[in-house]
């Protein structure tokens, strides 16, 4: 198994508060990514890093931040929570993002925000 | 922009064959993927097709036609434990490379 991990693996927090999710590898995989999981729409890319300090919007980015000072770690933070950011949020690595490099996941992050 | 359409559910009773489709528009295909993922796990790869034809990998295979924007994943000689969901994921080189998943479709599989 690729050495992926995330946490928090639970939190519940309430509205308006800042909230920071963090993937960390032992791969050294250069792409990071960051995933959003949600009934009836699949996994939809937040941002994703293509290297330290390189990092992109994807799908649903509005809301969302992120941070790579680090090639192990990718931080993702809500800076202020709303009940529509409740989700599953995975952090996905891969070596790279052409040919047949599959991305791995991690076990995920389940946030609930009241 | 994709759309990438899979059936939300599907039933299949173990020991047998079943097909789930894939179909998808893309400007710029550049592989397809697919994923397994039992409830409250991750997604675990199972197979990448870039090429038209079939990709076999024991119990499971893919298909593509890019011709057409259509895959399936075959799984053969069902187990109760391949109850999970499938996901279908397009590589678009329009878009920086990245995966854009379909709903995934979940399967189970009944004695």
């Amino acid at each position: 198994d690729a050495g992926i991990t995330q946490s928090p693996r639970h939190k519940v927090t309430e509205t308006g508060t800042p909230v920071t999710l963090r993937c960390h590898q032992t791969e050294n995989h250069r792409y990071m990514y960051w995933y959003r999981q949600d009934p009836g729409h699949g996994l939809r890319l937040i941002h994703y890093s293509y290297g330290v300090k390189d990092t992109d919007k994807g799908e649903v980015s509005d809301g969302y931040s992120v941070s790579r000072s680090k090639t192990e770690d990718f931080l993702l933070t809500l800076e202020s929570a709303t009940s529509s950011q409740t989700s599953v949020y995975f952090c996905a690595i891969s070596e790279s993002a052409t040919g047949s490099y599959e991305q791995y996941f991690g076990p995920g992050t389940r946030l609930t925000v009241t | 922009g994709q759309n990438i359409d899979q059936p939300t559910e599907m039933t299949a009773t173990e020991g047998a064959i079943v097909q789930i489709n894939c179909t998808y528009q893309t400007s710029g295909f550049n592989g397809l993927f697919w994923y397994q993922q039992h409830a409250g796990e991750a997604p675990t790869f199972l197979s990448y097709n870039v090429l038209d034809g079939l990709e076999e990998k024991g119990r499971f295979s893919s298909f593509l036609s890019r011709s057409k924007g259509y895959s399936y994943l075959l799984l053969k000689e069902l187990q109760m434990k391949d109850s999970a969901s499938y996901l279908c994921a397009v590589r678009d080189d329009n878009a920086g490379n990245m995966l854009t998943f379909g709903g995934g479709t979940r399967l189970m599989v009944k004695p």
